[in-house]
């Protein structure tokens, strides 16, 4: 079956302690893509990846870091979380030389308190 | 830079009655332009895209929407509503297959019975 994980599905954590968020797909996109999803504010893009080995900036870098080893993983680092990051998190990915639409996980809940 | 609003973030119909929610895009050229939706504790699922194949997109759960470029919109309309459809619908916005996919703020539909 074609899907995104990512784990974990609930996380409570404490300001400062370093965190990692896994994500993992099996459909060979090259495409993958962190949003957090915000109440009135939709889905900000964090951070993205065209291919293994390339990542950039999306809307709202801030306090994030990612890395793309193999083009089935995109885990997203949250190395001193704060309060703000509070938020619900989206893994993403598609095929990045078509228009595919975008395949999503089931979405991590942070906490930081 | 490509926006795109959702006009109205509570959405409540009833049962049986027309589904319609709004969306317009800023955008210099035809996008890709999609609506998801998100059921609760759940990811973003894909009702529909356009992909300039045809103004008109039936998607999945008897939902369509109409492309209209005049009026820059991509309004997703259902005939008759089920208590099933009520979730947070997304429309999104990519420029290019390249391009990141940007997200409307949503619109909570509420089915009554």
């Amino acid at each position: 079956e074609a899907q995104v994980t990512q784990n974990p599905r609930y996380l409570i954590t404490v300001t400062g302690k370093k965190l990692t968020v896994t994500c993992s797909q099996n459909m060979n996109h090259e495409y993958m893509s962190w949003y957090r999803q915000d109440p009135g504010l939709g889905l900000r893009q964090i951070y993205y990846s065209m291919n293994v080995e390339v990542t950039d900036k999306g809307d709202v870098p801030e306090g994030y870091k990612v890395s793309r080893k193999e083009k089935r993983n995109f885990p997203l680092i949250l190395e001193s979380p704060s309060p703000n990051q509070t938020s619900l998190y989206f893994c993403a990915s598609s095929f990045g030389r078509t228009n595919t639409e975008a395949f999503f996980g089931q979405g991590t809940r942070l906490t930081v308190v | 830079a490509q926006s795109v609003t959702q006009l109205g973030s509570h959405v409540s119909v009833s049962e049986g009655a027309l589904v319609l929610l709004r969306c317009n895009y800023s955008s210099s050229v035809p996008p890709y332009l999609f609506w998801y939706v998100q059921y609760p504790n759940q990811g973003l699922q894909l009702l529909l895209k356009y992909t300039s194949a045809a103004t008109l997109v039936k998607g999945i759960n008897g939902f369509e929407a109409e492309f209209k470029k005049s009026e820059t919109s991509f309004h997703l309309t259902k005939p008759s509503a089920h208590m099933s459809d009520a979730a947070e619908y997304f429309c999104a916005v990519r420029k290019t297959s390249y391009d990141k996919v940007i997200f409307g703020p949503g619109t909570s539909l509420s089915v009554i019975p």
